[in-house]
């Protein structure tokens, strides 16, 4: 089973500013890993994701994240913040296998940038 | 495409009532998934279909909760007997194949008075 924990219920940073929103993960198999974003009264977006390859990677709109496998975790980076970045977000994990699988959510990080 | 359509937006119902959801994922999807979120908590996964199979159902699915896919295009979600617990976001999420990740409708947000 896969398990997901997000260090932070809340970060609040001022705009400009860098953010880290931390995520570790705990999984017996091989995992997918996501960043979801949920702005107010909307449904989650998908943000970035890891499959394989290399483990940096980049959303369209500045936030990277990197895989740590020894550390088994997926902190989402962002180099400066804008106010539109205030949101909640969510860190995910899948387990590689075939048939069914679910996705695993952690309970979020709340993101409030202040001017 | 429209994306994932979920309706209704919204619905209060009273204790004891029935309640349905409906969810339009997008058309080449073969995978359907349903999530409850409450406030301040992730989703938690409740059900997935491949096509129209139900293949995975959480223990968080009691026995009043049923969920159908029939024809693998458009899912449905009733709650029998609504308690005051059932009250939260039911989310559905549609994908072609895993490692895509999901696309999220904007969610049906059960109040139960």
């Amino acid at each position: 089973a896969q398990s997901v924990t997000q260090l932070d219920s809340q970060v609040p940073v001022f705009e400009e500013a860098p953010v880290e929103l931390r995520c570790n993960y705990s999984s017996s198999v091989s995992v997918y890993l996501f960043w979801y974003v949920q702005y107010p009264n909307q449904g989650l977006q998908l943000l970035l994701k890891y499959l394989s390859g290399s483990t940096l990677v980049k959303s369209i709109n500045g936030f990277e994240a990197e895989f740590n496998k020894s550390q088994t975790s997926f902190h989402l980076r962002k180099p400066s913040v804008h106010i539109s970045d205030t949101a909640e977000y969510f860190c995910a994990v899948s387990a590689r296998r075939e048939g069914g699988f679910k996705t695993i959510f952690g309970a979020g990080t709340r993101l409030f940038v202040k001017a | 495409d429209t994306g994932v359509s979920q309706d209704p937006r919204h619905k209060i119902t009273k204790r004891g009532q029935n309640v349905t959801f409906r969810c339009d994922p997008i058309s080449e999807h073969n995978r359907l998934y349903w999530y409850r979120q409450t406030l301040g908590q992730g989703p938690e996964f409740l059900t997935y279909f491949q096509n129209e199979a139900q293949l995975e159902k959480s223990r968080l699915l009691s026995n009043r909760f049923s969920a159908e896919r029939p024809k693998g295009s458009f899912s449905t979600l009733e709650i029998q007997r609504t308690e005051q617990g059932d009250s939260a976001m039911y989310l559905c999420a549609s994908s072609l194949v895993q490692s895509y990740g999901y696309t999220f409708g904007s969610g049906t947000r059960l109040t139960v008075v």
